[in-house]
């Protein structure tokens, strides 16, 4: 079974500046897809970026952007020129691509606190 | 692309009885999954739907868990014996392009 794993319960970082979040997991599979969702105070489950295991290139979105490291299993975030309203807890989360589930497994996520 | 609309988005209920939480599409989709989230814990799969039946479900989604899309567009979740376990946040989601889901904004059960 896959599992995903965010070894930091907590961050801060100040307004402006760049926070990365970490995340690794676990799977034998070749395939799978990779995403990072935010949950603000609101508790929705809002999708941040997406990428796909077969693509070297690192997905970037805005001001967010991810470091693959396929080989490593790790699957960080880096926020760029963080603002309040990035504030949230942050999510990573795992889909296989093959076998035919489709189901999302996630990490513990990560408590992100911004401070102006 | 938008999400779904779910309701109640707060539903309080006493043990043992039977909720009913909504999903309601934005427009006609066929995989739809069902998530729960215990406050202060990390989101669980429930049950994924496609096309009116199950596709996968967990192991949490047992007896008491059913799924149904009785008119055609809402999705349900019916918890027939509540506990007070089941107290969490419940998030539908839908299936959308390059295999993205789309989260509605949940539902909150209390159970008391």
């Amino acid at each position: 079974a896959q599992t995903v794993t965010q070894s930091q319960p907590e961050m801060s970082v100040q307004e402006a500046e760049t926070v990365t979040l970490s995340c690794t997991y676990d799977t034998s599979e070749s395939d799978y897809y990779l995403f990072w969702y935010k949950q603000p105070p609101s508790r929705q489950m809002i999708l941040v970026i997406r990428q796909e295991a077969y693509k070297q290139q690192n997905a970037t979105e805005n001001r967010f952007s991810v470091n693959f490291q396929k080989a490593a299993k790790s699957f960080s975030l880096k926020i760029s020129d963080s603002q309040l309203g990035d504030a949230a807890m942050y999510f990573c989360a795992y889909r296989s691509a093959q076998g035919g589930s489709e189901k999302l497994v996630f990490g513990k996520g990560t408590k992100l606190t911004v401070n102006p | 692309e938008p999400e779904v609309t779910q309701t109640p988005s707060h539903q309080v209920t006493q043990m043992g009885q039977e909720v009913i939480l909504r999903c309601v599409p934005i427009s006609n989709h066929l995989y739809f999954y069902w998530y729960r989230q215990i406050l202060g814990q990390k989101v669980e799969f429930l049950v994924s739907f496609y096309n009116n039946e199950i596709s996968e479900k967990s192991e949490i989604f047992d007896d008491q868990f059913s799924v149904e899309r009785p008119d055609g567009s809402n999705f349900t979740l019916k918890i027939r014996s509540t506990k007070l376990e089941d107290s969490a946040m419940y998030f539908c989601a839908r299936g959308g392009r390059a295999s993205i889901q789309y989260f509605g904004a949940g539902t909150r059960l209390s159970v008391l």
